[in-house]
């Protein structure tokens, strides 16, 4: 099946410093997601990709989508304490049909730490 | 806006009992929703396909006889999970995906940790 790389698996910052994490995949996906998630609830939704070499910001994140349609990157500019969290991509891939429509493949996360 | 509901946030009962958690798209229409498993510290495992008006489409290893899903209408999805014992704690997180929409992605709920005692 499908599988996500995720890297880092774990980032320890000073405030103020730019972060980069990465997704790598053995296959093609159609749309690229980001996704954070607070200790206790569920993913909230950063930024959303659907064409190959698209570059979105959505404040101090951008995201591009690889040329290949296989990786995907995060970037947070002058991180801050509230930064701090898990970072996840997923994928999604051809519809299916049917009853698999829009299924996600999940990154492992990347761990955020800023220091004050 | 997208927001999905998810309920209860959090639920301990004794070994035996079913549990329900609801999940529900409060502003829009969502013909298929997700749920998905977390253990802590790790990425979120898909159980289930949940699709209005027909049956959910399991991941291979998930019981179905175990996590009952029922998606009657367009904004509500159930996950009943059936005789729990404790192996079943977990954290259980619901999506739904806007009807109509092939590329719009997944909007989550906020999760419903279940401690089996």
């Amino acid at each position: 099946g499908q599988q996500l790389n995720q890297s880092p698996q774990s980032m320890f910052i000073q405030e103020g410093e730019d972060v980069s994490m990465n997704c790598t995949s053995s296959s093609i996906f159609n749309t690229w997601l980001w996704y954070k998630q607070d200790p206790g609830e569920g993913p909230v939704l950063l930024i959303a990709l659907y064409k190959a070499g698209e570059l979105t910001s959505n404040g101090r994140l951008t995201a591009q989508f690889g040329i290949t349609r296989k990786d995907s990157f995060l970037n947070i500019s002058a991180s801050i304490p509230s930064d701090v969290g898990i970072y996840f991509c997923a994928g999604q891939g051809r519809n299916a049909g049917g009853t698999s429509y829009g299924k996600l493949t999940f990154g492992q996360g990347t761990i955020l730490t800023v220091h004050p | 806006g997208a927001v999905v509901s998810q309920h209860p946030s959090w639920v301990i009962c004794k070994s035996g009992t079913s549990v329900k958690i609801e999940c529900r798209s409060l502003d829009f229409q969502a013909t298929t929703m997700f749920w998905y498993r977390q253990f802590p510290k790790q990425s979120l495992m898909l159980m289930a396909t949940s699709n209005e008006g027909s049956k959910a489409t399991y991941e291979q290893g998930v019981e179905k006889d175990k996590f009952l899903i029922n998606h009657a209408s367009l904004t509500l999805s159930t996950l009943t999970v059936t005789s729990a014992h404790p192996e079943d704690s977990s954290f259980y997180i619901c999506s739904a995906k806007r009807t109509g929409h092939s590329n719009q992605p997944q909007h989550f709920g906020d999760g419903t940790r279940l401690s089996i005692l």
